[in-house]
């Protein structure tokens, strides 16, 4: 059973433009909301990360929306460039006691054309 | 963030044989975590390890196939044994950082022939 949906599997997006990523989760346990980029031959690296008590956080150009009684959140990358071409995965963490686990999103693909 | 090391960063095994992945971290940390990424597809968690006690396996992951060591704060081992062509996949570790931020290791490309 999928607990965490990724839309859509892949993105082309021209340079200068919004790369929209949507993800949703069924798990009300879920406390912690990461995204992650993955260049090939490289291991995931933490993009950004919310939690459910803010509905939006940005970073640059990267920021996520969080809708928390949808059960959804995106990624939205503004101005979009071609060294963002890459994997994106959304995740959730749910926090065990005695671990916090992380369950994965199938992941989008990325590409930033000029 | 915690800087991690893997190696070996690729290999090409036999089936039949095993290969020991080591997994090193800059810093001290409570809990580290083992994934498998197969070819395009996302993160699987195999299990769980935390220092001086038995790692915990993921539904469909066992301790048999997939032997875990912790044996400090700052090392990992996860053995791939009795390899099958199936096993091909890139093997992943992680840290937990108190924000429960994780981080990745570079990962271990492994192709099983």
């Amino acid at each position: 059973q999928q607990q965490v949906k990724q839309s859509p599997q892949s993105l082309i997006v021209q340079k200068g433009g919004i790369s929209i990523i949507n993800c949703a989760y069924e798990n009300t346990a879920f406390d912690y909301f990461p995204w992650y980029q993955q260049f090939p031959g490289k291991g995931p690296a933490l993009l950004i990360a919310i939690r459910p008590d803010v509905s939006e956080k940005k970073e640059g150009r990267f920021t996520i929306s969080f809708n928390k009684s949808a059960k959804q959140f995106s990624l939205h990358i503004m101005d979009s460039q071609p060294g963002d071409s890459a994997t994106y995965f959304c995740a959730a963490t749910e926090d065990t006691g005695t671990a916090s686990k992380l369950t994965f999103g199938t992941g989008t693909r990325l590409q930033v054309t000029l | 963030s915690a800087v991690i090391s893997q190696k070996p960063s690729r290999d090409i095994c036999q089936r039949g044989t095993s290969l020991t992945i080591q997994c090193q971290v800059d810093s001290q940390v409570t809990m580290m975590f083992w994934y498998r990424q197969q070819p395009g597809q996302s993160l699987t968690l195999i299990a769980t390890a935390n220092q001086g006690s038995e790692a915990t396996y993921e539904s469909g992951f066992v301790i048999d196939k997939f032997p875990i060591s912790r044996p400090n704060l700052t090392f990992s081992t996860l053995t791939v044994s009795n390899m099958s062509p199936e096993d091909s996949s890139i093997y992943l570790c992680s840290v937990e950082a108190p924000t429960d931020t994780q981080y990745f290791g570079p990962g271990t490309r492994l192709t099983v022939l």
